[in-house]
């Protein structure tokens, strides 16, 4: 069964970046996008986007757009997650997802079926 | 951009009690593309319904997912202890991806 094992909290300054590692053991990992989720505290769930490591093309939300780079490398199972232009907004816990798609027949269905433990980063000066 | 709205914010039940939980879209979404997951404090998110209807691996059948277009709904048919948690939908028919705000079922 995949396991997808992030790195360890970080603390930044405003204005800096960070970068946001998962690694996938036990399973398929090339094929699956691999989504990045965030949840400040307190709050929701936020999709910032995704890349599907065998092709290495990702998408952006756009809110992100500009400030985000979402990067794969398949000889470790390893995906990354680099935010610049920290703010104190983007205190938050981040996690990875694989998207699966689930097909019965001619329907398919996508859903994030494997979750990483998630990152806190804080952002304060 | 797709909104989903949840509700209610919070459903205070007691255990073995029905929960209902609604998920609406501001615009129609292919239920191939709703899913929705549990959330409980300190952990990531789990999958429990993906095509606004299938289970997921695992999850017990008192949850069961239905609904069209803009209108989802998961219900959860007798609550277990371990069932109180935060609910959140989640649609893939539009970019950007877009999630709930979650509907949180607390033991009355």
């Amino acid at each position: 069964q995949l396991q997808l094992v992030q790195s360890e909290a970080e603390v930044k300054k405003p204005g800096s970046s960070v970068k946001v590692s998962c690694k996938a053991s036990g399973g398929p990992f090339s094929s699956h996008a691999i989504n990045w989720v965030r949840q400040a505290p307190g709050q929701g769930l936020e999709w910032m986007g995704g890349i599907i490591p065998i092709f290495g093309t990702p998408n952006y939300a756009q809110k992100f757009q500009g400030r985000v780079t979402m990067t794969a490398d398949g000889s470790t199972n390893t995906a990354y997650m680099e935010l610049s232009g920290l703010r104190s907004e983007d205190t938050a816990v981040y996690y990875c997802a694989r998207d699966q798609l689930f097909c019965t027949g001619t329907t398919c269905s996508n859903a994030f079926d494997i979750w990483g433990q998630g990152t806190r980063v804080t952002v304060s000066s | 951009e797709i909104v989903l709205t949840q509700s209610p914010g919070t459903l205070s039940l007691s255990p073995g009690e029905r929960a209902t939980l609604s998920c609406r879209a501001s615009q129609s979404v292919t239920s191939s593309y709703l899913a929705w997951y549990q959330q409980k404090p300190g952990q990531a998110p789990r999958l429990l319904i993906y095509g606004a209807s299938s289970r997921a691996t695992g999850i017990p059948d008192r949850f069961s997912g239905s609904g069209s277009g803009t209108d989802f709904t998961l219900t959860i048919s007798r609550l277990e202890p371990e069932d109180f948690a935060v609910y959140y939908c989640q649609q893939f028919g539009g970019s950007p991806l877009t999630f709930g705000g979650g509907t949180k079922v607390e033991i009355k």
